[in-house]
């Protein structure tokens, strides 16, 4: 199993400019989440969705879109980045069954964003 | 909203000793996961060790153990011979219970404890 994967690792962006950042996972896990950390911070939740078709808003989604259409992927999208968008940007999955290890957060390697 | 708090931005400790970081957090919940995560340099976070709040039990994962105070809302992870392996940002989180149906809205983290292991 490659487990969480992330693309890419690294990007810059132009203000103002889109990007999607790619999440797969091959756990067959329902919930996928994203984060973003800024230095010296822990990490604070953008989306985050419970099965394919359903997401919802975590703590700081201003500034970002996604879409859930198969259980395996969960991109995230930056419409118009902006400076304030600069960070390391995580992405997680978790079978989220009751007890055992189930709630669990599996979490892919990190793509670090920069807005110039 | 549930906060989790680690007051000590920096540790250091001598290789092969013992170190304990600190972390408090804040709920209303009676039922709830706690965990620490190890962030290498690498960034990847890594699952160090997980405690299930109705457990009285302080989980153990080889050299990590933790000292899980629900009363006092209290979690601390004990790292046992240290080695220089063990060096990175150390994140506690705080997580809802699944059986209470909550916990879909992810994790909420402290803001790291960075440890440096001497040599």
């Amino acid at each position: 199993n490659a487990g969480v994967t992330q693309t890419p690792k690294f990007r810059i962006l132009k203000i103002g400019q889109s990007m999607t950042l790619q999440c797969a996972q091959d756990m067959n896990h329902n919930y996928m989440y994203w984060y973003r950390q800024d230095p010296g911070m822990g990490l604070k939740l953008i989306y985050y969705s419970v099965g394919a078709g359903i997401t919802d808003k975590g703590e700081v989604p201003n500034g970002y879109n996604v879409s859930r259409s198969t259980t395996e992927d969960f991109p995230l999208r930056l419409e118009l980045a902006a400076p304030s968008q600069t960070s390391v940007y995580f992405c997680a999955s978790s079978p989220r069954l009751a007890g055992g290890q189930g709630d669990t957060q599996y979490f892919g390697p990190g793509t670090r964003l920069t807005v110039l | 909203a549930q906060t989790v708090t680690q007051s000590q931005p920096e540790m250091s400790v001598q290789e092969a000793e013992t170190v304990t970081l600190s972390c408090t957090y804040d709920t209303s919940e009676s039922d709830y996961y706690l965990f620490w995560y190890k962030q290498p340099p690498s960034r990847q976070m890594i699952l160090v060790i997980r405690q299930e709040a109705y457990k009285q039990q302080n989980a153990t994962e080889n050299r990590f153990s933790v000292n899980f105070q629900k009363a006092a809302k209290s979690f601390s992870l004990k790292i046992s011979d240290s080695q220089l392996g063990d060096a990175a940002m150390y994140f506690c989180a705080y997580s809802s219970s699944t059986y209470s149906g909550g916990g879909a809205d992810g994790l909420t983290f402290g803001k790291g404890t960075h440890l440096i292991i001497q040599p």
